[in-house]
């Protein structure tokens, strides 16, 4: 089983559209989690860093539920610019290292 | 965040050759790390590189391969050693910076190798 799991999409989807993608970890000691966007050819960028209560920042919303060790990250009122692969991230070591990536989900976003 | 920079962006070389990467930050930072970006996959960390020590590497990679020198703590160096075409991969390096509440990794724009 992979340690940090997600469905590779592609999700295609009108702009204006609200899309949510998911994401599972196995490992229960994990203790930091964060979604980072990855446009093609590029480096991964942090979008978001995921609280335990939920966050929202703009568009979007990141919800963690560590019993069902689950991520979520909600994007509302798509924009053409948010086409890109969106990463779940987990740090299972504490402090600042060790993230363990996710495979990605890509998503399209059509006029 | 922090400002980092690569060289070379990208390369093409031959097999049974090694190549050096450079990562630069705009400032001083404690930890810096070293990822593989295989085609089509994810990012797969190879090592933690240490100021004033050796570097840290995860299960799958050893210093013999990829030997990383860390002389500052703004600069590192990674090298990948006597390449072949397994090797072809997105290098890239990061760095960790204090945010609120995690440390947060930011990224270089990676090295993209292509071995022949």
């Amino acid at each position: 089983r992979k340690e940090v799991e997600q469905d590779p999409g592609p999700f295609n989807v009108p702009e204006g559209a609200t899309v949510a993608f998911n994401c599972t970890y196995s490992n229960s000691a994990s203790q930091s989690f964060f979604w980072y966007r990855q446009d093609c050819r590029k480096e991964p960028k942090l979008l978001m860093s995921v609280y335990s209560s939920g966050n929202e920042d703009g568009r979007f919303t990141a919800q963690l539920n560590r019993a069902s060790q689950y991520i979520s990250l909600l994007i509302r009122d798509s924009k053409l610019s948010d086409s890109a692969t969106y990463l779940c991230v987990v740090n299972i070591r504490g402090g600042y290292n060790k993230l363990i990536f996710g495979a990605g989900t890509r998503l399209a976003v059509h006029p | 965040s922090a400002v980092i920079s690569q060289k070379p962006s990208r390369d093409i070389c031959q097999r049974g050759t090694s190549l050096t990467i450079q990562c630069q930050v705009d400032s001083q930072v404690t930890m810096m790390f070293w990822y593989r970006q295989q085609p089509g996959q994810s990012l797969t960390l190879i090592a933690t590189a240490n100021q004033g020590s050796e570097a840290t590497y995860e299960s799958g990679f050893v210093i013999d391969k990829f030997p990383i020198s860390r002389p500052n703590l703004t600069f590192s160096t990674l090298t990948v050693s006597n390449m072949s075409p397994e090797d072809s991969s997105i290098y890239l390096c990061s760095v960790g910076v204090k945010g609120a509440p995690f440390y947060e990794q930011y990224f270089g724009p990676g090295t993209r190798l292509t071995v022949t």
